[in-house]
This record gives C-alpha cells, structure tokens and sequence, in this order.
C-alpha cells in the first residue's frame, strides 16, 4: 500500500528548541491528520486539517494543510520532555477510497 | 469517554495456537479497521469494515480474519498465528463518508509475540 513520506525520521533536539517535521503525498488529500504515539499505547490525535491552507494550533503545536493538498506540516515551539514520542500523520485522499494512509512517523525524543 | 478498547494489551502465544484480539468502540462508528505496527513499516492496514457484515482486505490480510456481526465489535482472528505476525495491533474506528470530522480513533494497541 502506498506510503507517504514523512521527515524527518528521528530528531534529537534541546529542551526549548522548536520542531518542524512535515509528510508529502503524490495524491492529492482532503484531510490531514497528526498524531502523537507513546512508546506502548496507541496513536492520541494532536490536530485535524479539512482546507487546504488552514493553520490549525493546539497549545504549542500548529499544523498547516499545504495549499498544493499534497503535504502538510507540524510544527512544536518550546520542546519539554513530555514532547518525547512518535509524531505522524495521516491522509485521507479526495476519491475512490475510504482509506486513510500513515506516514512512518518521526521519533523525537527532548534533551533536557 | 469515547474509546476504543482493545483485548489483550499482551500477549505471548506458541506457534499454531489460534487466537482473537478483541476490539470494541462505543462511539457508534460505522467504520472500524486493525492495523500492525512494525519497527520502519509505519501502520500497516490488515481489514477494514464498513459496517455490520461488511468487511474488506487492506494491505496485509494474509493470516489473518475478521468478523463484524455487531456494529460496535471487530475482532481479529489468528487461525494459525507464526512468528511473522509478531508485531503491535491496534484497532481503529471513525464514521463513514468522506466529509470534515472524520477522524481516526485508535485503540491503546496489543503487543502480540508468536514463538
């Protein structure tokens, strides 16, 4: 099944520094969602995107729907510790299917 | 609280032994699928469901089954579980249709070994 490309893989930054990572598709998407997976528990929905070019922010994370509908991008300002996990996104083509597709994730882990 | 609950969390079983993973939400979905995780493959879809007694293959059905007889329930069945299908599980569920709001409600995961 197709997969879309989400970078970067892994990140290690400072406690403070801020975090961007986005995903990309060849298809075109009506929605994109992020989420954030803990290491043994299942994946907790950070932040949804319906538009395309809608900025969406949820404390200290935004996420923009690109206006091409083929990427999207989060962003994290001020890691802490607690930021610690697995980020990915998902994407819900505009036709023919009712599937979503998952990027392979980014694994960011905060020095404090 | 809207969840997804899945069952076990754990487990460790020997070659052959079948076993179901159970899943259930109470959120009134139509739509409810299992995906596996492994290390550098990201979410990887087994089946899917549309609703009660609808079910469809996603990207890696073999080995295993699915029924959906009620519309809260999908379980996962490993008829003869092998090594290959050591992995984490999780259980998904969102409305059907394709309009804003259809978000994906997963389920805390079930790690699975088969030795």
């Amino acid at each position: 099944g197709q997969q879309l490309n989400q970078s970067p893989q892994s990140m290690f930054i400072q406690e403070g520094e801020d975090v961007s990572m986005n995903c990309t598709s060849s298809s075109i998407f009506n929605t994109w969602l992020w989420y954030k997976q803990d290491p043994g528990e299942g994946p907790v929905l950070l932040i949804a995107l319906y538009k395309a070019g809608e900025l969406t922010s949820n404390g200290r994370l935004t996420a923009q729907f690109g206006i091409t509908r083929k990427d999207s991008f989060l962003n994290i300002s001020a890691s802490i510790p607690s930021d610690v996990g697995i980020y990915f996104c998902a994407g819900h083509a505009t036709s023919g299917t009712y599937k979503y597709i998952f990027g392979t994730g980014t694994r960011l882990k905060v020095l404090a | 609280e809207a969840q997804v609950t899945q069952n076990p969390r754990y487990l460790i079983t020997v070659t052959g032994k079948k076993l179901t993973v159970t899943c259930s939400q109470n959120m009134n979905h139509e739509y409810m699928s299992w995906y596996r995780q492994d290390p550098g493959l990201g979410l990887r879809q087994i089946y899917y469901s549309m609703n009660v007694e609808v079910t469809d293959k996603g990207d890696v059905p073999e080995g295993y089954k699915v029924s959906r007889k009620e519309k809260r329930n999908f379980p996962l069945i490993l008829e003869s579980p092998s090594p290959n299908q050591t992995s984490l599980y999780f259980c998904a569920s969102r409305p059907n249709g394709v309009s804003s709001g259809n978000t994906i409600y997963f389920g805390e995961g079930s790690w699975l070994t088969v030795v």
